[in-house]
């Protein structure tokens, strides 16, 4: 069965500070992958995703993505944070389940605190 | 805005009791999604329906049902609630595809239900 690890629980950056939140992720296959934000009260809005190509990925918000097959990583990074990016951030693995189903298996999350 | 609605945004009910949430998802997306989200457990994918039918079942206890009406909208039922059922339940939509093929889901913002 897929899993997805995030390693770190909390982690508080100054504004305009780079930030790097990690993510592992355990499947047999190619996997599809995400990585979601979800801000206090409210639901999940996708930043970004990787279902093939190119490595890098961008999403919204100017975060973007790397894929490393050999590391089973998918760490999401901005070069500069603003305040309003204090949320907590979510990957996650999008498996086949059978059935011609596929389901996302979620990280437990990251808690991004910023420091003005 | 995600484009997908869940009712009620709040609800507050007594062990025991039955509950009923609702989901409408953004306009043409055939797949529904209800995931529970709690803080010892994190997010977990429950049940998914595409275009009506029962397409994958995650950690869905058997006192939970769910069912897809022809209009697309979703119902996720709770039943003989316990207190360790008090979490914020998410609905998510996706264009699906009838060979379960990946794509992204868009979630609503959540009913938080807390068991008393």
């Amino acid at each position: 069965a897929q899993s997805v690890t995030q390693p770190d629980i909390h982690i508080t950056v100054s504004e305009g500070a780079s930030l790097e939140l990690r993510c592992n992720y355990s499947y047999g296959a190619t996997p599809y992958l995400f990585w979601y934000v979800q801000s206090p009260g409210q639901g999940l809005q996708l930043l970004l995703k990787y279902f093939s190509g190119d490595t890098l990925v961008q999403g919204i918000k100017g975060f973007e993505a790397e894929f490393k097959r050999s590391q089973s990583s998918f760490n999401l990074r901005k070069p500069s944070v603003h305040w309003s990016d204090a949320a907590e951030y979510f990957c996650a693995v999008g498996a086949y389940s059978g059935a011609g189903s596929y389901q996302l298996t979620f990280g437990k999350g990251t808690k991004l605190s910023v420091i003005p | 805005d995600s484009g997908v609605t869940q009712t009620p945004k709040h609800l507050i009910t007594a062990t025991g009791q039955r509950v009923t949430l609702r989901c409408s998802p953004r306009s043409g997306d055939l797949s529904v999604y209800w995931y529970q989200q709690s803080l010892d457990q994190g997010l977990q994918f429950l049940i998914q329906y595409y275009n009506g039918e029962e397409r994958a079942k995650g950690n869905i206890l058997e006192r939970f049902s769910a069912q897809q009406f022809p209009d697309l909208h979703s119902e996720l039922n709770l039943s003989s609630l316990e207190l360790g059922d008090s979490a914020l339940y998410f609905c998510a939509s996706s264009v699906g595809r009838a060979s379960g093929g990946p794509g992204e889901q868009y979630f609503g913002p959540g009913t938080r239900l807390t068991v008393t």
